[in-house]
């Protein structure tokens, strides 16, 4: 296994386009997390997922934001109607859940600009 | 409420150590994480510590923790060239598990 992958690892749009980026936890892990960075700051969280359910959302998860994991495994993050204050680096991170260990591995990042 | 800080920066020469610190809010935290970031990648895990623990040692790391001051530090010893980054603490939050994190400190080791 080479650990949680994300793709696009680069994405530039125009303002008002939409973009989907997505994430490929480490096999078997339950939970997905998301995360967004910008420049000079500390990942902030965005949501998280055990199996396919989305357990939690941060109040920085607009409408325009929308994130899914169908089957439980890869997960979606989907953004629309970008604004120019959406560029960030969009971290994946995942982690075997209950019972397995908490610890959360990260996936190279997703980074947005949003012109 | 949910609050991790950091100071923002630290110079070190190759062959000493570095002490980065960290202070955080929320009392219920069970687990306290140190990832290093380089330019351009994600996040990789360092270390962590449960709660429980006062110290914990790993080869060239040292994690103390504070419980009572809610202090948190990472002590690099014999810092090499190649251990330039940022470095996060994150305190994982109890309900749900998801991480705080530090704004970061940019650790920088002049040769």
């Amino acid at each position: 296994d080479t650990g949680v992958s994300q793709n696009p690892r680069h994405k530039i749009t125009k303002r008002g386009q939409n973009v989907t980026f997505r994430c490929d936890p480490i096999s078997e892990h339950n939970r997905l997390y998301w995360y967004r960075q910008t420049l000079g700051q500390g990942p902030e969280f965005l949501t998280y997922f055990q199996n396919e359910a989305q357990l939690e959302k941060s109040r920085l998860l607009s409408d325009r934001f929308s994130a899914e994991r169908p089957k439980g495994s890869f997960s979606t993050l989907e953004i629309q109607r970008t604004e120019q204050g959406d560029s960030a680096m969009y971290l994946c991170a995942s982690s075997p859940g209950t019972g397995g260990g908490e610890t959360q591995y990260f996936g190279p990042g997703t980074r947005l600009l949003v012109l | 409420g949910e609050d991790v800080e950091q100071s923002l920066f630290l110079s070190v020469r190759e062959g000493d150590s570095s002490v980065i610190n960290c202070t955080y809010t929320d009392s219920s935290s069970t687990y306290l994480y140190w990832y290093k970031q380089e330019p351009g990648a994600g996040l990789q895990l360092l270390t962590y510590i449960f709660s429980n623990m006062d110290m914990k040692q790993d080869q060239r790391l040292t994690v103390l923790l504070n419980k009572k001051d809610k202090h948190l530090s990472l002590r690099i010893a014999d810092t090499q060239t190649g251990d330039s980054a940022i470095y996060f603490c994150a305190e994982r939050y109890n309900q749900g598990g998801k991480l705080i994190f530090g704004q970061g400190t940019e650790l920088s080791v002049k040769p």
